[in-house]
């Protein structure tokens, strides 16, 4: 057990639908990282926050929006879906001032667009 | 072209095989290579990692960084049916987990 918490475990949900997937990260780590993971693409960055702040962007949609509360844990919100948005999407957290590229990974979301 | 390059596989081998898993890249900025394990229905774990060229061991698992070629590699000794799942390489130009860019994962079985 990584520690990261992320719900729903699996969602299924229609083209155009919102969605909000939810993470909790591990006690004490201030940065949220946001992945998506499909079979074609891989395990893709989407977005960083830190202690609230955004503090990275990757392959990020602009459909796509994240934020982090003042309690750490953080929301990923998908609007407009498309088929093409149906994947695995992972929260990770870390620990700042390690250097060790280590990233806890939770057990990801399931969302399936039909 | 994907700035990282991973054969996904599946790779099957018998118990107690040497494996080897590989990656290329292109971008010469990357410095810090990392190898995950993913577990059926699990997120990743880290596994390795190492900073710029040379060689890493950690037990069963050997990592080798060839920054000349581009070039990563994970060995596994001795391999385990406990080993059987999907590898995946990162890598990063940053210090730390920033940004890290992953390659499609190898599907490892070991079969008893």
């Amino acid at each position: 057990d990584s520690g990261v918490t992320q719900t729903p475990k699996h969602l299924i949900t229609a083209t155009g639908q919102r969605v909000t997937l939810r993470c909790s990260p591990r006690s004490g780590d201030l940065s949220v990282y946001w992945y998506q993971q499909s079979l074609d693409q891989g395990l893709q960055f989407l977005i960083q926050y830190y202690n609230g702040e955004e503090r990275a962007k990757g392959n990020i949609l602009e459909r796509f929006s994240a934020q982090q509360f003042p309690d750490l844990h953080s929301e990923l919100n998908l609007s407009s879906l498309e088929l093409g948005d149906s994947a695995l999407y992972f929260c990770a957290s870390s620990v700042e001032g390690v250097h060790t590229g280590e990233l806890f990974f939770g057990e990801g979301s399931r969302l399936t667009v039909l | 072209q994907k700035e990282v390059e991973q054969d996904p596989g599946p790779l099957s081998v018998p118990e107690g095989a040497i494996v080897s898993l590989n990656c290329t890249y292109s971008n010469s900025a990357f410095q810090y290579f990392m190898w995950y394990r993913q577990y059926s229905r699990k997120g990743p774990e880290l596994l390795m990692y190492t900073y710029s060229s040379g060689n890493k061991e950690d037990g069963r698992f050997t990592a080798q960084v060839d920054k000349s070629s581009k070039y990563i590699s994970l060995f596994i000794r001795d391999s385990q049916p406990s080993d059987s799942a999907t590898y995946l390489c990162a890598m990063s130009p940053f210090q730390g987990a920033q940004k890290l860019v992953f390659g499609q994962g190898t599907r490892l079985t070991i079969n008893p």
